[in-house]
């Protein structure tokens, strides 16, 4: 069985400011884990996902995620917020890459001026 | 090219009726999953089809829930004697299943049951 615990349910940053959405994880098995974004109104976009392998991942818009099995965590980074990336961010493990995801409840990320 | 596409965007019925959710994977996608959006319950995983192979149902949350994949292609998720706990938004994923979990989401059908 996997879980998957995301530590707050709101985030609040400046432009220009660090992102740090947190994710804990836990898993039976070596997880495959993911950080999705949701738009409003709008379905999921993967941003990144670590598998096997390095364990700093880098994704799309910036974002990065460190996979650290000693602290089952996958938290993810952006060092510098833009307006654009307000948005809800969902956390995700699988048990493989043939396997449906476990999501977490979400981050919704504002960002201020 | 094209992504994940679902329709009916938006659903209203009414408690009791039958509904009918379609879902078009991308091209040449030969996985296919489906999850629910709720408020109470966040995002969960509803049945996942892979190729010929009989489907994982075992996210259906009753058996009012049904789903069916024709032709390795189009999905319809069908819920009978819709309950006001169904509402919630219906999402549709595809993938390779190239074993690299990457899955791509559709838009969403947003379904209320009054």
């Amino acid at each position: 069985a996997q879980s998957v615990t995301q530590l707050g349910s709101h985030v609040s940053v400046s432009e220009g400011a660090l992102v740090l959405l947190r994710c804990n994880y836990s898993s039976s098995v070596p997880p495959y884990l993911f950080w999705y974004v949701q738009y409003p109104n709008q379905g999921l976009q993967l941003l990144l996902k670590y598998t096997t392998g390095a364990t700093l991942v880098k994704g799309i818009n910036g974002f990065e995620a460190e996979f650290k099995k000693s602290e089952t965590s996958f938290h993810l980074t952006k060092p510098s917020a833009h307006m654009s990336d307000a948005a809800e961010y969902f956390c995700a493990v699988s048990l493989g890459g043939r396997r449906a995801l476990t999501f977490g409840s979400g981050t919704r990320l504002q960002v201020q001026p | 090219g094209a992504g994940v596409s679902q329709s009916p965007s938006n659903k209203v019925t009414e408690k009791g009726k039958d509904v009918e959710l379609r879902c078009d994977p991308i091209s040449g996608h030969t996985a296919l999953y489906w999850y629910r959006q709720s408020l109470g319950q966040g995002l969960e995983f509803l049945i996942y089809f892979q190729g010929n192979s009989a489907p994982d149902k075992s996210g259906l949350p009753s058996d009012r829930f049904s789903a069916e994949r024709t032709g390795g292609s189009v999905s319809t998720l069908t819920i009978q004697r819709t309950q006001q706990e169904d509402s919630a938004v219906y999402l549709c994923a595809s993938s390779l299943d190239l074993g690299t979990g990457d899955q791509y989401f559709g838009p969403g059908t947003r379904l209320l049951v009054l």
